[in-house]
Formats: C-alpha cells, sequence, structure tokens
C-alpha cells in the first residue's frame, strides 16, 4: 500500500541553525500539508499546498517557515532561524484531491525536531 | 472558529471490554469528522470518518455516528484487544476550507491483557 515517507526521523539542531525536513507524498496525490505536534499540545495545521503554491496557511507559519516542492517527488519544510519553542513531532500529510473536506489525508510518521 | 474537545486523560481498560472516547466539536455549516489512530512508533492512521449528520463510520469493529443534534463524534468498541492499544484523535475538516484538519488532542488508550 502506497505510503507517506519522512525523513530524518528524529533532527537535533542548535536554536538559529535552519532545518529542512523533507517528505514524499503519496505519488498521485496532488494536496500536501504540513502539520506540528508540540509535546502534550493538539496537533496543528500549518499549511496546505497545491499546484505548487501555498493554499492556505495557519498563523502559526510565519516567515521563518517556508515549503517548496523542488522535483516531482519531493515537499519540503524549511525553518529558517529555528526557536526553542519550535521543538515539536512534524507531521507531513497528503491527499488525492479537495472534495470538501470529505478527502482523507494520509500521514507521515513524522519528524521529531529538537531545538537546542 | 473549528475545534474539536476530546476527553481528558489515558483510558486504561481490560482485554474485551467495552471502550468509549467521547469527542465533541464547534464548527459552522457542516464538516466532515474523522477519527485517527497513532500507533506506538507509527504515523497517524485514518480508522473512520463521516462526511455528514447521522452518518456512522466504521472499521476494525470500532463505530462512530456523526450527531449533529449533539455536535459529537464519539468512538466505540464493543470488546478491545491488546492491539488496540494506541493514541486516537477525533478531527473534523471545513467543507468551506482547504482540506484544513483540526484535531482534538487525543486519547492514550492502554489496554491490558
Amino acid at each position: 500500500e502506497p505510503e507517506v515517507t519522512q525523513t530524518p526521523s528524529h533532527q537535533v539542531t542548535q536554536m538559529g541553525q535552519e532545518v529542512i525536513l523533507r517528505c514524499v507524498p503519496i505519488s498521485n496525490h496532488l494536496y500536501f500539508y504540513w502539520y506540528r505536534q508540540i509535546l502534550g499540545q493538539k496537533v496543528e495545521f500549518l499549511v496546505s499546498f497545491y499546484n505548487n503554491e501555498i493554499s492556505e496557511k495557519s498563523e502559526i507559519f510565519d516567515d521563518q517557515f517556508s515549503v517548496e516542492r523542488p522535483d516531482g517527488s519531493n515537499f519540503t519544510l524549511k525553518i529558517r532561524s529555528t526557536k526553542l519553542e519550535d521543538s515539536a513531532m512534524y507531521f507531513c500529510a497528503s491527499s488525492e484531491r479537495w472534495a470538501g473536506g470529505r478527502e482523507t489525508q494520509y500521514f507521515g510518521p513524522g519528524t521529531r525536531l529538537l531545538v537546542l | 472558529g473549528n475545534s474539536v474537545t476530546q476527553m481528558e486523560g489515558p483510558v486504561t481498560l481490560s482485554e474485551e471490554a467495552f471502550l468509549t472516547i467521547n469527542c465533541t466539536y464547534t464548527a459552522t455549516g457542516y464538516p466532515s469528522l474523522f477519527w485517527y489512530v497513532q500507533y506506538p512508533g507509527e504515523g497517524l492512521q485514518l480508522l473512520l470518518k463521516a462526511t455528514k449528520a447521522d452518518d456512522k463510520g466504521s472499521n476494525k469493529g470500532f463505530e462512530a455516528t456523526y450527531r449533529k443534534e449533539t455536535t459529537s463524534f464519539h468512538l466505540e468498541k464493543g470488546s478491545v484487544q491488546v492491539s488496540d492499544s494506541a493514541v486516537y484523535f477525533c478531527a473534523l475538516s471545513d467543507p468551506y476550507g482547504n482540506n484544513r484538519l483540526a484535531f482534538g488532542k487525543g486519547n492514550q488508550v492502554v489496554v491490558i491483557p
């Protein structure tokens, strides 16, 4: 069964450093997403991406964040200058189409980011 | 805005017991409702979903019914197994948005043999 993959599974970085989290969505999917979960808190939406542009972003997704689909298979989340509060589990997801919110999103296993 | 509330705290129960996890929501319009499950070391997997009022989603012995009058989508299973130990997340999707999911906090379920 096709699945969403993410690399790395764990990342430790120093405050102020840039990190790139990578995702390979399911191959025939057109919509891509990033979510994060700070330890003990809810899973929070960050951004959705379609047709090579951001379709929606949350208030969390400020100028330090960016997303890119650099080729036909990868989808990346870049955090330009990490802060301590960026420590979280980051989940990538993809869906085949938009269907008025009825479409299932398929999630990757997550990247655990720790900022020191 | 849209939000999902799940009952507080982990749930510990014995094998073959009945499981209920409560989920209520606040949303404008008619959202779609989902239960996702996260097994240890894995990502979020869709367990079941319902896209309109009175729909019942079911999978692997789990069921949840979309109740518009009580804005609820409680998850139930009649007889749990040790393999059902996981974290369960309730979520909703706004029909007018760009597929953004709003999640509840999740409930850790531990099934003891």
